[in-house]
């Protein structure tokens, strides 16, 4: 069965103190996992997209990484405007109308 | 440079009354998807549509909920006779790509009902 669990459910950091998250995922076929930022109240903003083992994305603060197994989402010196559920999603090649995503990591930065 | 559109936003609903959620995906983007999304727990795929169709509805009940994306107009996400349990936010996503192929999803600010 076709799964994504994220770690940790919850992370609190100080301002400037980096850490990772991560996303384990199994699936028949990975076309495609996804990185998504989600405030409180609001939609899924998208962050990133991985395609294969070894790609790596950039984007300010975040860095994602996959293997054949999980995906890291590197946050470095993070700043409280970096405060959000991050959520991972996998499109799977044999149900590739749907992505499943985990339950997300609730980061919060404290000043 | 609008984004994924739902509306309304929030929707309180009695017991046995019926829930209509609203759709319009971003410009150039053909392929709509709705998601329920309940607290403590991960966006579950409901739908996928494109224009006119419904390509997959294997996550959504059978029952009481039904899904359109019509030529012309929003999708729309039909629930009838509501119940305590359809309390959750529904978020629409769109994409510029066939599910076949790869692409990411761009999702709306959702809409989130209510049932009293």
């Amino acid at each position: 069965e076709d799964q994504v669990t994220q770690s940790p459910e919850a992370l609190r950091l100080q301002e400037g103190e980096s850490s990772s998250l991560n996303c384990s995922y199994t699936v028949s076929g990975l076309r495609g996992l996804f990185w998504y930022r989600q405030d409180p109240g609001k939609g899924p903003e998208f962050l990133f997209t991985l395609y294969s083992a070894g790609e790596e994305k950039e984007k300010e603060r975040l860095k994602a990484t996959l293997t054949k197994k999980e995906s890291f989402l590197h946050i470095t010196a993070p700043k409280p405007e970096d405060s959000a559920t991050y959520l991972c999603a996998v499109q799977a090649g044999n149900t590739g109308n749907q992505f499943y995503f985990g339950t997300g990591t609730s980061l919060t930065v404290i000043p | 440079n609008a984004g994924v559109m739902q509306n309304p936003r929030h929707l309180v609903r009695r017991r046995g009354q019926e829930a209509r959620l609203r759709c319009s995906p971003m410009k150039g983007h053909s392929h709509v998807y709705w998601y329920r999304q309940l607290p403590e727990e991960g966006l579950k795929f409901m739908v996928y549509l494109q224009k006119e169709n419904i390509i997959d509805e294997s996550g959504m009940p059978k029952e009481r909920f039904s899904a359109e994306f019509p030529k012309e107009g929003p999708s729309i996400l039909r629930i009838q006779q509501v119940v305590r349990g359809d309390s959750a936010a529904y978020f629409c996503a769109s994409s510029p790509r066939a599910a076949d192929g790869t692409g990411e999803l761009f999702f709306g600010e959702g809409s989130r009902l209510t049932v009293l």
